[in-house]
């Protein structure tokens, strides 16, 4: 069965950088694209972007441009999202998700909880 | 890119159908049949529900449909059971090949 496992939770200072780790398993990693989506507690999701494993193809949200950067490693399936320069309001979960249908997420990683703060 | 607006809550008895609304634009929603729709229950990652505004995928009950008329998408859910009580969310393909969300709906069923 497909899943996606997310890296544990992370506490962060302002200014510094977080990659959280996203393997998948039960499917071809490269066959998908991996896409990044964010909530912050108590709020909506917002889309950060997408990468394609096997391409390393990569695309942005215009608010992130800069700050964040999608990588991969296909010899272990697995995505990585590194976010700089952060700030309080980058504090969310973070999630991976596989795009099993035109520009649909199918499958979701458990979330990874980063806190920036000082 | 604005999000897409949706109504923040909506409730309906037990048996009943509800609509959630999802509305963009015409280089959003309107320009593309690349609607998504999740489920988000508390404390629980987003579950894939409908795409392509109203393919559902196996696995999800006849019960959720979709549907996009101009701007704006919708997702019904007939006879409202108790478990269908969650956040929802929709989701589109842009011009400027990005996805935007919809901002939630808290769906409550009474």
């Amino acid at each position: 069965q497909v899943q996606l496992v997310q890296s544990g939770a992370e506490v962060k200072k302002p200014g510094a950088s977080v990659k959280v780790s996203c393997k998948a398993s039960g499917y071809i990693f490269t066959s998908n694209d991996v896409n990044w989506v964010r909530q912050a507690t108590g709020q909506g999701l917002e889309w950060m972007g997408w990468m394609n494993p096997n391409s390393g193809n990569t695309g942005y949200a215009q608010k992130f441009h800069g700050r964040v950067t999608f990588t991969r490693n296909t010899s272990i399936s697995t995505a990585y999202m590194e976010l700089s320069s952060l700030r309080s309001e980058d504090t969310a979960i973070y999630y991976c998700a596989r795009v099993g249908a035109p520009v649909a997420a199918d499958y979701w990683g458990q979330g990874t909880l980063v806190t920036v703060s000082s | 890119q604005s999000a897409l607006t949706q109504p923040a809550s909506v409730s309906g008895s037990p048996g009943q159908s509800i609509t959630i609304s999802c509305t963009g634009t015409n280089s959003d929603v309107g320009a593309f049949n690349y609607v998504s729709w999740y489920q988000q229950h508390p404390g629980k990652a987003p579950k894939f529900m409908i795409s392509e505004v109203s393919n559902r995928p196996s696995g999800i009950s006849n019960r959720f449909s979709g549907s996009k008329s101009g701007n704006t998408a919708s997702l019904t859910i007939s006879g409202l059971q108790a478990e269908d009580e969650a956040d929802y969310y929709c989701s589109s393909y842009t011009s400027s090949s990005t996805v935007v969300f919809g901002g939630g709906t808290k769906l409550t069923v009474l």
